[in-house]
């Protein structure tokens, strides 16, 4: 089965914190994404990569950024967190094939990340 | 506005009864896939449907696909409380910046015992 594991379930932070949020996924796949969640919104694209050291930018990439030093591992950053940011974050992996980042997305469990 | 737009918002249905909801999205796609969250989890992977197909099946699961309507609908036959969730219906599609997954707001099903 495929496993994706984010760092944290829960998280709450202050106005002005760097935060990290991480993901691992023990199948192999190239392709990793972040999306959050708010009610409503459904899930919204913030970062993706498609191989190692490789990032593209999603549809709401402000006030993000990501790192993929290891196949496995997408990190996300929020430099300096705000209160818009509080939300659930979900983190997702598929495999490369000719539909790239067409294919099924794996998620991970999501972190809930409050930001006072 | 969201490429997936899903209908109803909210489903209550008695266990045993179907539960049909639907998607309709605006621009061309090459596939769209159905997920399910159970509250505050992460989302699961239900079934994908192509844009050359209609119809596709999944245990339980049924969904259709008409492309020149630009819509989809998930039918969860013969309902039990463990298909209490949400349900997403996402679009892919090939875009320059990228091919990637486009998530409705879903529908938030409860079914009764």
């Amino acid at each position: 089965d495929v496993k994706v594991t984010q760092s944290s379930r829960y998280l709450v932070k202050r106005t002005g914190e760097k935060v990290f949020l991480e993901c691992v996924q023990d199948m192999d796949h190239e392709n990793m994404f972040w999306y959050r969640q708010d009610p409503g919104l459904g899930l919204r694209l913030i970062y993706f990569s498609y191989d190692v050291k490789m990032k593209e930018k999603g549809d709401i990439p402000e006030g993000y950024s990501v790192s993929r030093e290891k196949k496995e591992r997408f990190s996300l950053i929020l430099e300096s967190a705000s209160t818009n940011q509080t939300s659930m974050y979900l983190c997702a992996s598929s495999p490369q094939g000719w539909d790239r980042g067409l294919g099924t997305q794996y998620f991970g469990p999501g972190t809930r990340l409050l930001v006072l | 506005s969201q490429q997936g737009e899903e209908d109803p918002q909210a489903l209550s249905i008695q266990e045993g009864e179907n539960a049909t909801m639907n998607c309709s999205y605006k621009t061309s796609i090459n596939n769209l896939q159905w997920y399910r969250q159970n509250s505050g989890r992460g989302l699961v992977h239900l079934i994908l449907i192509r844009s050359n197909e209609r119809e596709k099946h999944s245990g339980r699961l049924r969904v259709t696909l008409d492309t020149s309507k630009k819509s989809s609908s998930l039918l969860i036959t013969a309902s039990r409380a463990a298909d209490t969730a949400s349900y997403f219906c996402a679009t892919a599609a090939i875009k320059a910046a990228g091919n990637k997954l486009t998530f409705g707001g879903g529908t938030r099903v409860l079914v009764k015992p």
